[in-house]
């Protein structure tokens, strides 16, 4: 079984400043991982996934997550926000065999950029 | 390209009312799953299938059921609604393998 714990239910940020969410995950088997953003009254989005190979994936707009194997982290950073960034962000996992639509969900992370 | 199309976007139910859900997907992917999001919980698995005619159970299937009669198609059926079913649904479909799923836009469902 997996499960996902995302560390910061809310995170209030000022524009341009940098930011970090958390995400911490369980399993027993191998997973591959992705972080997906919704916007309001949205569908969610992909914006990044750890496959294999380098520990650091980047995405567009300076946006990055690293996969930290030993502490079952895969953190999500921006090092300076936009308003536009302003969503809820959701980690998940699935299990690299079999699971192809087993996607187990962290509670989710609002963001909130203020000007 | 429309990727998941859900159907209704919004939906008003009475309790013990029955409804279907509508998921269409135009990418060819044999994975489809509902989930359903709720405050502080993410999302959760309902029902999910492999291909047309395979289907099984996820995290909180009571209450929903699934049928997969073609490729394009996964409607999530309520068979006599209750308010703890107040959500938003959401469809996603993949590819399998390495790919990630693609979402719909979801249904919001309120049931008074």
């Amino acid at each position: 079984a997996q499960s996902v714990t995302q560390l910061d239910s809310q995170v209030p940020v000022f524009e341009e400043a940098p930011v970090e969410l958390r995400c911490n995950y369980s399993s027993s088997v191998s997973v591959y991982l992705f972080w997906y953003v919704q916007y309001p009254n949205q569908g969610l989005q992909l914006l990044l996934k750890y496959l294999s190979g380098s520990t650091l994936v980047k995405g567009i707009n300076g946006i990055e997550a690293e996969f930290n194997k030993s502490q079952t982290s895969f953190h999500l950073r921006k090092p300076s926000v936009h308003i536009s960034d302003t969503a809820e962000y959701f980690c998940a996992v699935r299990p690299q065999r079999g699971g192809y639509n087993k996607l187990i969900f962290g509670a989710g992370t609002r963001l909130a950029v203020h000007p | 390209n429309a990727g998941v199309t859900q159907t209704p976007k919004f939906q008003v139910l009475k309790t013990g009312q029955s409804m279907t859900l509508q998921c269409a997907q135009d990418m060819n992917h044999e994975y489809m799953s509902w989930y359903r999001q709720d405050p502080g919980m993410g999302l959760r698995l309902i029902h999910y299938s492999v291909g047309a005619g395979i289907t099984d159970q996820g995290e909180v299937p009571n209450g929903y059921n699934v049928s997969r009669s073609t490729t394009e198609d996964f409607p999530l059926r309520l068979l006599s609604a209750a308010p703890s079913q107040t959500s938003v649904y959401f469809c996603a479909s993949s590819k399998g393998g390495t790919t990630e799923a693609f979402f719909g836009q979801g249904t919001r469902l309120t049931v008074v």
